[in-house]
């Protein structure tokens, strides 16, 4: 069955960027839309972005003069790239598959937590 | 954005019970809404689709309907591991938004 496994740094420093990378297992990836997700005890669950099998994406508009998303279809993986954080960046962040039919969010990794901090 | 909206944020049953739990959209988004369960430390887990469309390996006791604004999702007999927190998801249009979440404890 699919899996997918986040991985990158724990800690990232204010004004940097925050680096993510999702690796899919198991699975078909050329099939799927692929998502970012956060989660904060202040703002609950916030969509990021989603990236499709070709690079297609479509960013929240909130985060997306900040945001990147991208994919290595050779590798199958995607990654998430947040730049100038701050601690309001601090979260648990989630890579996820989207259905694509009604964008439901059906497998998901189970999370790391980046703390921005100096 | 599309605002969610959930009620009650909290609310406490017994094993056996039966339990609902509502969701509002600022706007209507049809049928595109989807639950999730998530215990403490882990991800959330996708329970239904679609407003009433039972997701693969989960439990006839979860069942979810509405349309347009006003959602319910539904656990006709409460389990121990059901004890939880329930999200809905608007995916209608991007960007994609979560109601805020509904605890269930003892």
């Amino acid at each position: 069955q699919v899996q997918l496994q986040e991985s990158g740094p724990g800690l990232v420093r204010p004004s940097e960027a925050l680096s993510l990378t999702c690796t899919v297992s198991g699975g078909s990836f050329s099939s799927y839309y692929w998502s970012w997700i956060r989660q904060s005890p202040g703002k609950g669950l916030e969509w990021i972005g989603y990236i499709s099998y070709s690079g297609s994406t479509n960013y929240n508009p909130s985060l997306k003069s900040r945001v990147t998303i991208s994919v290595d279809t050779s590798k199958n993986r995607f990654s998430l790239k947040l730049s100038s954080v701050t601690a309001a960046d601090t979260a648990v962040y989630y890579c996820a598959r989207d259905n694509l039919g009604e964008n439901a969010l059906d497998v998901w990794g189970q999370g790391t937590l980046v703390t921005v901090s100096s | 954005d599309i605002q969610m909206t959930q009620s009650p944020s909290s609310l406490s049953a017994s094993v056996g019970d039966r339990v609902t739990v509502s969701c509002r959209a600022s706007q209507s988004i049809n049928i595109y809404l989807n639950w999730y369960q998530q215990k403490p430390g882990k991800a959330p887990n996708l329970l239904i689709y679609a407003a009433s469309s039972l997701q693969g390996g989960v439990p006839s006791r979860f069942s979810g309907s509405g349309s347009g604004t006003d959602f319910t999702l539904t656990i006709s007999s409460l389990q121990p591991e059901d004890f939880a927190t329930y999200f809905c998801q608007q995916s209608h249009s991007t960007p994609f938004t979560f109601g805020p979440g509904t605890k269930v404890d003892i």
